[in-house]
């Protein structure tokens, strides 16, 4: 079966950068896409095809990939960014698969 | 303006059966591919099941083991999950979640559905 890997948990400080990884074999031939879910609820989607931000989700958000490694940076962190964050990605077989999860501590 | 509506949940004994139903609104559902993922209390979210626009395409994660079978009824605009053989650690929350129209990833979630397997 096809797995994404990431970090339980990163913790940055107000004002800094956050990075949080999520490592796929299928990367760069599959898009990596990623969700924030908040406490209690449905989770939102913040990058789609790899470094795309959907409207309404604010700029200092972005994605990217290399080789097989799919990065979600969130410059300047607020504390409103704390949350859950899952890449997720398809396999050969359209099946989705969702990374462990990475819990973003703010503070 | 797009809604999902999840229902059926509940509590059930381990080996019973649930079916889940999603009600769709504010958008052509007969267009759109429908997926369930679902998140175990404290755990993160796993890929359930997806369904193309008119059945022709069924998918499955391995995990399930052929317990759950999905569904829709394009005429009620509404999505399903029937759950056969329910174990504990089946229990969780169940989202329904619409793919992009061109496919990839999911653009709109419910709020969720819970079922707990407990005797």
């Amino acid at each position: 079966s096809y797995d994404l890997t990431q970090p339980p948990s990163v913790s940055v400080s107000p004002g800094q950068a956050a990075r949080i990884t999520c490592s796929g074999d299928s990367f760069p031939t599959k898009n990596a896409y990623w969700y924030q879910q908040k406490s209690g609820q449905a989770p939102v989607l913040v990058i789609f095809e790899d470094n795309k931000r959907p409207s309404g989700i604010p700029a200092r958000f972005s994605g990217s990939i290399s080789g097989t490694m799919a990065t979600l940076t969130i410059s300047g962190a607020q504390v409103e960014d704390e949350a859950d964050y899952y890449c997720y990605s398809r396999d050969n077989s359209h099946k989705g698969v969702f990374g462990g999860g990475t819990k973003l501590t703010v503070l | 303006e797009v809604q999902l509506v999840e229902s059926g949940g509940g509590l059930v004994k381990p080996g019973g059966s649930l079916r889940l139903s999603c009600a769709a609104s504010g958008f052509t559902f007969d267009a759109y591919t429908m997926n369930w993922v679902r998140q175990a209390p404290g755990k993160g979210l796993e890929w359930v099941s997806s369904i193309t626009a008119s059945s022709t395409y069924i998918f499955y994660a391995d995990s399930l083991r052929g317990r759950f079978t999905i569904s829709r009824d394009n005429a009620k605009n509404s999505l399903y999950l029937q759950m056969n053989s329910l174990r504990a650690e089946d229990t969780a929350v169940y989202y329904c979640a619409r793919d992009f129209v061109t496919g990839g990833y999911f653009d709109s979630w419910g709020q969720g559905t819970l079922v707990t397997v407990s005797s």
